[in-house]
């Protein structure tokens, strides 16, 4: 399958600042890429759909103001917590999408807000 | 909303038997269902997907296998084996939903030596 890479893989922060997250398509071009929290034992939850070279569509509840998504080109996509609280702390996972209906997943960052 | 509905939550299996896991969904409409695999602070990696199109799909040891009538769908896994120890998340794409696809609750499931 194609591959979808995330830097960093793990991230601690102070309250208050704000951490950037990168995700990459390597071998296929995304021109769709999702990015979606998840919380221990629970499923994944849907944060945004960015398509590449147009402004984030944000799901219901989401603060587009805090949760930053830019996604440049057909490889990037990037999620940057702005002023992250300790609630911030979670683990964030992108996917990539390109043709038909699959979609392929990063290896996710953990997030931690102390 | 649309959801997909998963069952059962934790499954615990002895090497070497099978497992099947179901999911049922609300949108008549929805053309396709993938399965996600998830192991221990990893991304979800896809191991089987079908379409409405089609009744059912085997891959080795795994299947999947849809009832478009009875909105559900299940992965049967054979011959199960350690690794095969993860949870495991149905999800489905609604019409309209731009691609977007919505994920079951999730099933633990381990095989015990």
């Amino acid at each position: 399958g194609a591959v979808v890479s995330q830097h960093p893989s793990w991230v601690i922060c102070k309250s208050g600042t704000s951490v950037k997250i990168e995700c990459r398509s390597l071998d296929f071009q995304a021109t769709t890429m999702f990015w979606y929290r998840q919380f221990p034992k629970q499923s994944l939850m849907l944060m945004a759909t960015s398509n590449e070279g147009s402004k984030a569509t944000y799901e219901q509840g989401v603060e587009k103001d805090k949760f930053l998504i830019n996604h440049a080109s057909l490889t990037l996509s990037t999620l940057t917590v702005t002023s992250a609280h300790p609630e911030d702390s979670s683990f964030y996972i992108c996917s990539g999408h390109s043709a038909d209906y699959e979609q392929y997943f990063g290896p996710g960052t953990r997030l931690t807000v102390t | 909303g649309e959801n997909v509905e998963q069952h059962p939550s934790t499954l615990s299996v002895q090497e070497g038997d099978s497992a099947v896991i179901k999911c049922t969904y609300s949108d008549s409409a929805s053309n396709y269902f993938p399965w996600y695999k998830q192991e221990l602070g990893k991304g979800p990696q896809l191991i089987i997907d079908i379409r409405s199109n089609v009744g059912e799909k085997k891959d080795q040891r795994i299947a999947v296998t849809l009832n478009k009538t009875a909105k559900h769908f299940s992965l049967h896994i054979t011959e199960t084996q350690p690794e095969d120890s993860a949870v495991y998340f149905c999800a489905a794409i609604f019409t309209g939903g731009g691609n977007k696809l919505t994920f079951g609750t999730g099933t633990q499931l381990k095989v015990e030596l």
